[in-house]
């Protein structure tokens, strides 16, 4: 079975610092990993992915992740946040075999203060 | 193009009630999901629906069923509702052949008092 742990709850940040939201997973096989995003009341949207190739992955808005298989981990950051940023984030596996079902974890909630 | 539509976005139902919920999945998308999410927590997968009929299932008892449409859209219904049945449903359209990208509505949001 897979889970995915994001040990942190709340990361409380300053307008322009940086970030890094922390993601470990467990699987005994090859897996996808993503990132959501969720915004207040809203769905969840999808901020980034990794599912070969470079480990090093990046989104639209200037967020990065990096897939560490030795580590497994896949940590999301931004060198500078904005206000916007505030959010619940939320990391995410899917296995090779079983692409459609994803497995989450309990989320980060990013707050980012003026 | 409309994205994932879900309806209603908010009920309240009393303990005892039975639930339907309903999803458009985006235009293409044969594959529906649908997630709980608690309060405080992250979705948990309820199960899949392909073709009409339930692909897989994640642990839910049997009070939480669905059904799919020749149109791919979804409902969710839940029977004898639970004050811990409570939360945010969330129903996902996947395209047939993609990249595993799953594509979320705004969400159910379900009070049962």
């Amino acid at each position: 079975a897979q889970s995915v742990t994001q040990l942190d709850s709340q990361v409380p940040v300053f307008e322009e610092a940086p970030v890094e939201l922390r993601c470990n997973y467990s699987s005994s096989v090859s897996v996808y990993l993503f990132w959501y995003v969720q915004y207040p009341n809203q769905g969840l949207q999808l901020l980034l992915k990794y599912l070969s190739g470079s480990t090093l992955v990046e989104s639209i808005n200037g967020f990065e992740a990096e897939f560490n298989k030795s580590q497994t981990s896949f940590h999301l950051r931004k060198p500078s946040v904005h206000i916007s940023d505030t959010a619940e984030y939320f990391c995410a596996v899917s296995t090779l075999y079983n692409t459609d079902k994803l497995i989450f974890g309990t989320g980060t909630r990013l707050q980012v203060f003026p | 193009d409309a994205g994932v539509t879900q309806s209603p976005t908010h009920l309240i139902k009393t303990r005892g009630q039975q639930v339907t919920l309903r999803c458009s999945p985006k235009s293409g998308h044969d594959t529906v999901s649908w997630y709980q999410q608690a309060l405080g927590q992250g979705p948990q997968f309820i199960f899949q629906y392909y073709e009409e009929e339930e692909r897989q299932r994640g642990n839910f008892p049997d009070r939480f069923s669905g059904h799919q449409f020749p149109n791919y859209s979804s409902e969710l219904n839940v029977n004898a509702l639970l004050l811990g049945d409570s939360a945010l449903y969330l129903c996902a359209s996947i395209p047939s052949g993609g990249d595993a990208e799953a594509f979320f509505g705004q969400g159910t949001r379900l009070t049962v008092v």
